[in-house]
């Protein structure tokens, strides 16, 4: 089976613009999960998707978005972009809703806002 | 926010000795997991302690799970250089439905030397 893949891998935007980044789940996973990772605040939840209905979210600004498709693939929105967005944005799927299952992985997308 | 505290914060070891990672949390949980990072990559599931379970083993590695001490620790034994890795603990609570969270601690950063 196929893992989770995150794309792109790095991303390099100017703070104000916005930003999508695109996850694909292990086949027949349904719930996606968003989190993100800097030196400062370690890993931070974002939010979570499962059947294309958002969860679960964290205490992210509304500048933070997300959806889900019907395959399961989820999208990630960051607009009006800031420096402290700069971070590494990790994608994660499992088989089911809530936190009782093992999370999987992606490798992440790397983005630097300059 | 942080829900896990791990110790100690980096660790160096020589090949072959044993690693010992702690993991203080502050509410209840439902279940505890562990989690291995290489560097600028994903995160890579180890084991899931469920609430009512004191130990559980996978290979080289051990988890203990104490809930009444709120503290969970991962022993990696004979340690290999392959083992160096960020390694996490996640806490997972849940209500229902949007109130399931997985939360992850501050990570201990473990340096095998061959």
């Amino acid at each position: 089976k196929a893992g989770v893949t995150q794309t792109p891998r790095y991303l390099i935007k100017t703070r104000g613009q916005q930003v999508t980044l695109s996850c694909s789940p292990i086949s027949g996973h349904r719930s996606v999960s968003w989190y993100q990772q800097t030196p400062g605040q370690g890993l931070q939840f974002l939010f979570e998707y499962f059947s294309e209905t958002q969860r679960n979210k964290g205490n992210f600004p509304g500048r933070f978005s997300g959806r889900q498709f019907s395959n399961s693939r989820s999208e990630m929105n960051v607009s009006t972009l800031e420096l402290g967005d700069s971070a590494l944005y990790l994608c994660a799927s499992s088989l089911d809703t809530g936190v009782g299952s093992p999370l999987h992985f992606g490798n992440g997308t790397r983005l630097t806002v300059t | 926010s942080q829900q896990g505290e791990e110790d100690p914060q980096a660790l160096s070891i020589q090949e072959g000795e044993n690693a010992t990672m702690n993991c203080s949390y502050k509410t209840s949980i439902n279940n505890l997991q562990w989690y291995r990072q290489n560097s600028g990559r994903g995160l890579v599931h180890l084991i899931l302690i469920r609430s009512n379970e004191r130990e559980k083993h996978s290979g080289r590695l051990r988890v203990t799970l104490d809930t009444s001490k709120k503290s969970s620790s991962l022993l990696i034994t004979a340690s290999r250089a392959a083992d160096t890795a960020s390694y996490f603990c996640a806490t997972a609570t849940w209500g229902g439905g949007a109130t399931n969270k997985l939360i992850f601690g501050t990570g201990t950063l473990l340096a095998v030397q061959p």
